[in-house]
C-alpha cells in the first residue's frame, strides 16, 4: 500500500478565490491521480498528473480551473481556481502502487461560500 | 463512455449476519475489478480486487465473486460487524480508460 497525506484537510473558501491542495506520498509513483467527490456521490476523476509531462484532464475538467503541478515523484498540487459554491466537494488524490491498485489520501473537504 | 452502476444504494443488515453488496458493470474490456469502503470523512480504503480471469476471490472476511457473462461483481462480508458500516464503492478499469467508480451502496449494521 502507499501512506498518502494531504494538506489542508478541510477548508471554507470564499468564492471567486483559489485554493492548492497538496498531496504527499511516502513513496515515488509513478502516476497521480486527482478526483472530486461531491457530496454524497461517488469519485469523478479530473486528471492524471504524471512526473515530467502536462497532466492529462478528463471530460469536463480544464487546466484554467483545476491547474496541477507534479514537481517529483512523490508530491502533487491541484489548485481550485476561481471558486463558486458548485466547487464545494472533497478532492481526493490518488495514486498507483504496483500494478494497476490505486490508493487514496485522506481528501481534503472544501466549501465555497 | 460506459461506467459501472451499483444495484441497491443503500443495505441493512443485522449485527453478525453475511452482507451481500452488487455491482454491474458496462465496459467489455474491463479486465480488474476494485472494492473500495469510505468511512464518514476519509478516502476510500482499498479491500480486495479480481483480475477478470478469476470468478471468485477470498480476503479476510471478504469474498469478491465476478460473473463476465452478465457483467456483475458482488462483496460478501460474512459476520458484518458495526465496524463495517461505510459506503462501498466497486471501481472498474479496462482498456484504456481510467478506473471507473460505481455510485455507492450504503452498509449499515443495525446492533
Amino acid at each position: 500500500s502507499a501512506v498518502i497525506s494531504q494538506k489542508p484537510s478541510r477548508d471554507i473558501c470564499q468564492r471567486g478565490t483559489s485554493l492548492t491542495i497538496q498531496c504527499q506520498v511516502d513513496s515515488q509513483v509513478t502516476m497521480m491521480f486527482w478526483y472530486r467527490q461531491q457530496p454524497g456521490q461517488s469519485l469523478t476523476l479530473i486528471a492524471t498528473a504524471n512526473q515530467g509531462s502536462e497532466a492529462t484532464y478528463e471530460s469536463g475538467f480544464v487546466i484554467d480551473k483545476f491547474p496541477i503541478s507534479r514537481p517529483n515523484l512523490t508530491f502533487s498540487t491541484l489548485t481550485v481556481s476561481n471558486m463558486s459554491p458548485e466547487d464545494s466537494s472533497i478532492y481526493l488524490c490518488s495514486v498507483n502502487k504496483g500494478a494497476d491498485t490505486q490508493y487514496f489520501g485522506p481528501g481534503t473537504r472544501l466549501t465555497v461560500l | 463512455g460506459e461506467s459501472v452502476g451499483l444495484h441497491l444504494p443503500t443495505l441493512s443488515v443485522q449485527e453478525g449476519d453475511n452482507s451481500i453488496i452488487n455491482c454491474a458493470y458496462s465496459n467489455s474490456a474491463s479486465d480488474y475489478f476494485i472494492w473500495y469502503k469510505q468511512e464518514s470523512g476519509k478516502g476510500p480504503q482499498f479491500i480486495i480486487d479480481i483480475r477478470s480471469n478469476m470468478d471468485k476471490r477470498q480476503g479476510q472476511r471478504v469474498t469478491v465473486l465476478l460473473n463476465k457473462t452478465v457483467k456483475h461483481l458482488s462483496l460478501q462480508i460474512a459476520a458484518t460487524q458495526p465496524g463495517d458500516s461505510a459506503v462501498y464503492f466497486c471501481a472498474d478499469l479496462g482498456g484504456n480508460t481510467p478506473l471507473v467508480f460505481g455510485k455507492g451502496t450504503r452498509l449499515s449494521v443495525i446492533a
